[in-house]
């Protein structure tokens, strides 16, 4: 198994400009979410799917972050336009089901996104 | 309103004896708790967990002890190893989305 797999690994942009960072589950994993660290604050949890519909996007900053899952492999965070602010890493994790106590994510290595 | 607190940005211990990380948490409600540790430049990964309804859970050098009383929780590994040195982050749930701390690193020097 490949893991949780983000891409890009690496994006720099500038302010304004839209951002798209991607993200691959598990195969089998129903739940999926989208972090984002900062110092300050850790991993937060921006918004999370299961069985590909969004549960709870109480964590999304600003309407200029969205995220979608059309199908149970892919899912993406758009950031229109990107800030500055926005600079960190962004992780995905997937998981069976969220509705497991005891769920366990699996976290992929992180989109680090820089806005200049 | 962070629910899940780590109030110790960093610590730093000798290899071999023991590292204690401690979290704590605010809400009531949640009824399972876990570490994860993360290397740079990599995604966090699984370390142990622990139910609310028992106290202490042990997997090898790490084990977990919960006090629910005082909305607590640490991690401590036995003994200390330089690999181990990474950054951990305490992590709760009720509903199945996981909760996070800000993380502690722990730097085990040789």
């Amino acid at each position: 198994d490949a893991g949780v797999i983000q891409s890009p690994r690496h994006e720099v942009t500038e302010m304004g400009q839209e951002v798209t960072l991607r993200c691959k589950p598990i195969s089998g994993h129903n739940s999926l979410f989208w972090y984002r660290q900062t110092m300050m604050r850790g991993l937060e949890l921006l918004i999370y799917f299961n069985n590909n519909v969004p549960i709870d996007d109480s964590g999304m900053p600003e309407d200029r972050f969205s995220a979608k899952m059309p199908n149970a492999s892919f899912s993406t965070l758009k950031i229109q336009p990107s800030e500055p602010r926005d600079s960190a890493v962004y992780f995905c994790a997937s998981s069976l089901s969220a509705r497991i106590r005891g769920n366990v994510l699996t976290f992929g290595a992180g989109s680090r996104l820089t806005v200049l | 309103d962070q629910q899940v607190k780590q109030n110790s940005p960093s610590l730093s211990v000798q290899e071999g004896r023991i590292s204690i990380l401690n979290c704590d948490y605010t809400n009531s409600m949640f009824d399972y708790f876990l570490w994860y540790k993360k290397y740079p430049a990599e995604g966090p990964t699984f370390l142990i967990s622990i139910s609310s309804i028992k106290d202490k859970n042990e997997d090898g050098r790490f084990t977990v002890f919960l006090n629910k009383s005082a909305k607590h929780l640490s991690l401590h590994i036995v003994p200390s190893q330089p690999g181990d040195s990474a950054v951990y982050f305490c992590a709760a749930t009720d509903t199945g989305k996981l909760i996070f701390g800000q993380g502690t690193t722990l730097q085990v020097k040789p």
